[in-house]
Formats: structure tokens, sequence, C-alpha cells
């Protein structure tokens, strides 16, 4: 697996805050992307890098940004959170080759009230 | 654009037993993969088996197989005997070979019955 670290677990926010979350890779992957998940949605995709500094966005971008300093980092800020990001968000990344799927971290459970 | 669709929200099969899982996908493209990951209750998302679009021959892990029908656009998954780890949703997704994004259907929650 690729040793995805997701941070922080858990949190509980006020609506207005501001909200980063993190994701860190130890394989090198050159692809990282951000779902969220909700009942009766899966999973959708919210933005994806697929190198240092080069992100693009997904299906559910409004209200979020990405920044990608590091190939390692991959971090998701909510500018000003919403009770409709409530959510579990999940971190993935991909290998080189087009045979792979993606490997997740362990998500995180944002709640926003 | 690419759908994935699983007309199943839950799923309920004895143990032991052996259970299908269905999915349907929509793409106008000839090379794609798909893939079925199972979501225990730990959260953690598990990657439980792949097909490429080109290969004919149906997909196997050990007690999981697939039935893909590339005309029909059906990608569904066979488990069988069934046990009481099995219990999760699985989500079924496809990726064309032109893109980097993995598209997921709604998924399907499977009960396993003692």
């Amino acid at each position: 697996d690729a040793g995805i670290t997701q941070s922080p677990r858990h949190k509980v926010t006020e609506t207005g805050t501001p909200v980063t979350l993190r994701c860190h890779q130890t394989e090198n992957h050159r692809y990282m992307y951000w779902y969220r998940q909700d009942p009766g949605h899966g999973l959708r995709l919210i933005h994806y890098s697929y190198g240092v500094k080069d992100t693009d966005k997904g299906e559910v971008s409004d209200g979020y940004s990405v920044s990608r300093s590091k190939t390692e980092d991959f971090l998701l800020t909510l500018e000003s959170a919403t009770s409709s990001q409530t959510s579990v968000y999940f971190c993935a990344t991909r290998g080189q080759g087009l045979i792979y799927g993606y490997t997740f971290g362990s998500g995180t459970r944002l709640t926003v009230v | 654009a690419q759908t994935v669709t699983q007309s199943q929200p839950e799923m309920s099969v004895q143990e032991a037993e052996t259970v299908t899982l269905s999915c349907t996908y929509d793409t106008s493209e000839s090379d794609y993969y798909l893939f079925w990951y199972k979501q225990p209750p730990s959260r953690q998302m598990i990657l439980v088996i792949r097909q490429e679009a080109y290969k004919q021959q149906n997909a196997t892990e050990n007690r999981f197989s697939v039935n893909f029908q590339k005309a029909a656009k059906s990608f569904s998954l066979k488990i069988s005997d069934s046990q009481l780890g099995d219990a999760a949703m699985y989500f079924c997704a496809y990726r064309s070979y032109r893109d980097d994004k993995i598209i997921f259907g709604k998924g399907t929650r499977l009960h396993i019955l003692p």
C-alpha cells in the first residue's frame, strides 16, 4: 500500500471557519485525489493533482481549494465551512501505471455545526 | 460523461451462500478499467478486484469474481461462500484509459446473515 496518512481523523468546526485537511503519502506517487463520501451519493471527486503545483477541479469543487507544494502533501481547504460540507473526506493516490486503482487514506470525518 | 449505476442500495445473504452485486456503466469509450472496492465499518477503502476492458476473461480473486459483459456494459461482482467479514459497502468504479479520474457508483451495502 501507498502509506497514506490523513489528518485529522475527526474534526468538528463551526460554520464560517476555515478548515484544512492534510493528506501525506510516502510512496512518491504523482497522482493524488480528494473525494467526499455522502450517503446516497457514493464518492464524488472534489479536486485532484497530477504533480507538484498541478491541480484540477472535480465535479464538486465549489467551496474547496487545494494546494500541492510537495509531492508527498496534498492539502484540501474549506475557505468558509458550511453545513453542506459535513462529510467524510478521502484522499487517494495512484501509481504511474494505468492498471492501478487508487490507494485510499483512512478518511477524515468533518462535521460543520 | 461516464456514469456508474449500482441499482441495489442494500442486499443480504446467508453466511456461506453466494451473492451477486450488480453494476452497470455508461461510456462511449472502448478502453477502460473497472474496479470493485469494499468499505467495511472501519471506513477503509479496499480494492477487491479489477478488470481491463480489453480482456475477455473475467477477473477472479479467491472467493471474488466478476461477470464482465462489455456489450451490455455490465460488471457484476460475485462473492462465493460469503463470510461475516464480507459485510461492507461495495462500490463499483470506472476509469477511462484517457482519464486520471475514477468514477464511483453510489454503493451497495451488503449484510451477511449468520
